[in-house]
């Protein structure tokens, strides 16, 4: 059981170069999310997918696309990467939305490591 | 902006004593998570406690809620040199969906 998984692990990119990040999870998680992490502030959610084919935006979505094609796939884009862009991306899903009274926990990838000169 | 904030920004124990950290946070919240991060690896889930609850407990790890002073607390107590690590807050912020604090970092020497 791999639970979240992400690809690829490092990457460095030129300004203007685009990419993409790949999340997989194999627990059946309807909810996937896309968080970005940076020094001294914590994770900020980017973008976000209720169930396959829907996405919506979180704090943080402008630079950023993302798709779910597939339930347990989940996919970060960056179609002109600039150096504000130089971050920790981390995937997670859920098998509830954490606002819920009943809510459960995220699961959490390894991360992926951007770095944009 | 960030809904959780914890205190203290770092914490440095040695092996055998306890650890408590705090987080604070603006609105009223479903339940309120607790993760760790060890460096260069991904979050991993501690605990969650709900709006009813005051207390919980895991094994070594105690967790407090007070809604009405908005905050809570996570105690580890004698601590271990693998406990050092990042530990996060997280409560639904005005997304909906789960926001973190910017974290406690927990050194322990033995």
């Amino acid at each position: 059981n791999a639970g979240v998984t992400q690809t690829p692990k490092f990457r460095v990119l030129k300004t203007g170069q685009s990419m993409t990040l790949l999340c997989a999870q194999d627990m059946n998680h309807e909810y996937m999310y896309w968080y970005r992490q940076d020094p001294g502030m914590g994770l900020r959610l980017i973008h976000y997918s209720v169930g396959e084919g829907t996405t919506a935006k979180g704090e943080v979505p402008d630079g950023y696309n993302v798709s779910r094609l597939k339930k347990q796939n989940f996919l970060l884009g960056l179609e002109s990467a600039a150096p504000s862009q130089t971050s920790v991306y981390f995937c997670a899903s859920s098998y509830s939305l954490p606002g819920q009274m009943y809510a459960g926990e995220l699961f959490f990838g390894e991360g992926s490591r951007l770095t944009v000169l | 902006s960030q809904q959780g904030e914890e205190d203290p920004q770092a914490l440095s124990i040695q092996e055998g004593e306890n650890a408590t950290m705090n987080c604070s946070y603006k609105t009223s919240i479903n339940n309120l998570q607790w993760y760790r991060q060890n460096s260069g690896r991904g979050l991993v889930h501690l605990i969650l406690i709900r709006s009813n609850e005051r207390e919980k407990h895991s094994g070594r790890l105690r967790v407090t809620l007070d809604t009405s002073k908005k905050s809570s607390s996570l105690l580890i107590t004698a601590s271990r040199a693998a406990d050092t690590a990042s530990y996060f807050c997280a409560t639904e912020g005005s997304w909906g969906k789960l926001q973190f604090g910017a974290g406690t970092q927990v050194v322990v020497t033995p």
